[in-house]
């Protein structure tokens, strides 16, 4: 099991491009879910999908958008990168709804 | 918003001492976990107890709850250099209907084990 994976691991972009970052898991989670972490701060959720074809907004959504491609794969995208959504990106999972599964984080800085 | 946050911000102990972390948060909750986070890693589970719950114990991790003073508190005894890592709090927000759990993650206490 590769259990929650992260695609890419680094990324530099330049304001106003686009990129999409991939999330899958195989650990038959239900419910899936993408944060940003900023320095000094704990995670701040940024969408999260329940379960297959659904998605929802969290704390922190604007200029983000996802797609819950199937019940493995949740992509966040960044239409148009701005320097305020530099940070590191996680993805995690959950099966029973007590516990999430993290993936590794996506650097992520836009200049 | 921020709902758990965590005493102290950072804390520096020898290997072999107990450090303990608490976190205070504002709302009624279902549950509580605790995740620590190695540096540039994905945040790793630790313990989870539920609102029904005063005290758990897992390995050298225990962890109270003390719901009338909305806080939990993270012991870790006999701590070891590997120990070193930042520790999260984080509180449930039931999404109703759907058995999704929104956690709200504190901003961690820092724990330096000095060999």
């Amino acid at each position: 099991n590769a259990g929650v994976t992260q695609t890419p691991k680094f990324q530099v972009l330049k304001t106003g491009q686009s990129m999409t970052l991939q999330c899958a898991q195989d650990m038959n989670h239900n419910s899936m879910y993408w944060y940003r972490q900023d320095p000094g701060m704990g995670l701040r959720l940024i969408y999260y999908s329940a379960s297959e074809g659904t998605t929802d907004k969290g704390e922190v959504p604007n200029g983000y958008n996802v797609s819950r491609l199937n019940k493995r794969e949740f992509s966040l995208r960044l239409e148009s990168a701005a320097p305020s959504q530099t940070s590191v990106y996680f993805c995690a999972g959950d099966r029973d709804a007590d516990t999430q599964y993290f993936g590794p984080g996506t650097r992520l800085t836009v200049l | 918003s921020q709902q758990g946050e965590e005493d102290p911000q950072a804390l520096s102990i020898q290997e072999g001492e107990n450090a303990t972390m608490n976190c205070s948060y504002k709302t009624s909750i279902n549950n509580l976990q605790w995740y620590r986070q190695n540096s540039g890693r994905g945040l790793v589970h630790l313990i989870l107890i539920r609102s029904n719950e005063r005290e758990k114990h897992s390995g050298r991790l225990r962890v109270t709850l003390d719901t009338s003073k909305k806080s939990s508190s993270l012991l870790i005894t006999a701590s070891r250099a590997a120990d070193t890592a930042s520790y999260f709090c984080a509180t449930d927000d039931m999404y109703s209907g759907a058995g999704s759990y929104q956690l709200t993650f504190g901003k961690g206490t820092k724990l330096s084990v000095i060999p």
